[in-house]
């Protein structure tokens, strides 16, 4: 079936440190791939996705490639902010309907 | 910007009392999702529906859960009775349901149980 594994957490940075946090997936087919972010007392919110293989999605300075030969799709930015602090999840679509299957999330705190 | 929103953002309650949760989907969008989140399941699919229609419930218990789109700007999720191990945060979320398209998240709502 199919499965999305996130590295567990918790990350802690300093600002300015680059940022990894990996992705892992198993699905038939081509699913298309997201990046979600959770703020303190948020519902989550899209940061990025891509939809085929070798896309690169970016926004605000993260980007996630996605990585067929691979089945990954890791999470980067070169330099973090106080304000990346927040948990990150990584979901694929793999057509059933919308459906999303979820990671279980990795939080991530920047210092200062 | 258009938001999903729910209602209430907070509450606490004694157990055994009914709870309901209010979501106002992004108009337009199709497809609607109910999500609870503890910190020791994570992200849970309770339900979801697509024109109003329900498509998967598995995920939800269904001798005190239930979930409903009386019309194409509101979903309702109830619990009765409600129980100590419900406590969590649940969150809305709409979609257009199309390939590639997220899904937008309200803020969700705080539920104690006490």
């Amino acid at each position: 079936g199919n499965s999305v594994t996130q590295m567990e957490g918790p990350v802690t940075l300093s600002e300015e440190a680059f940022l990894t946090i990996n992705c892992t997936y198993t699905a038939t087919g081509y699913p298309s791939l997201f990046w979600y972010v959770q703020y303190p007392g948020e519902g989550l919110q899209l940061l990025l996705k891509a939809t085929k293989a070798d896309d690169k999605g970016s926004n605000k300075g993260f980007e996630a490639t996605y990585r067929k030969e691979t089945t990954s799709f890791h999470l980067e930015k070169g330099s973090v902010q106080v304000s990346d602090s927040a948990v990150y999840f990584c979901a694929l679509d793999a057509g059933n309907n919308r459906k999303l299957i979820w990671g279980l999330g990795t939080s991530l705190a920047v210092n200062p | 910007d258009a938001r999903v929103t729910q209602t209430p953002r907070h509450k606490v309650t004694e157990m055994g009392q009914e709870v309901t949760m209010r979501c106002q989907p992004i108009l337009g969008h199709n497809t609607v999702f109910w999500y609870r989140q503890t910190m020791m399941q994570g992200l849970e699919l309770l339900a979801y529906f697509r024109n109003r229609a329900p498509l998967d419930d598995s995920g939800m218990p269904k001798d005190r859960f239930s979930a409903e789109m009386p019309d194409a700007t509101l979903a309702t999720l109830k619990i009765q009775p409600s129980e100590p191990r419900d406590s969590a945060v649940y969150f809305c979320a709409s979609g257009l349901g199309q390939p590639n398209q997220p899904q937008h998240f309200g803020d969700g709502t705080r539920l104690s149980i006490l």
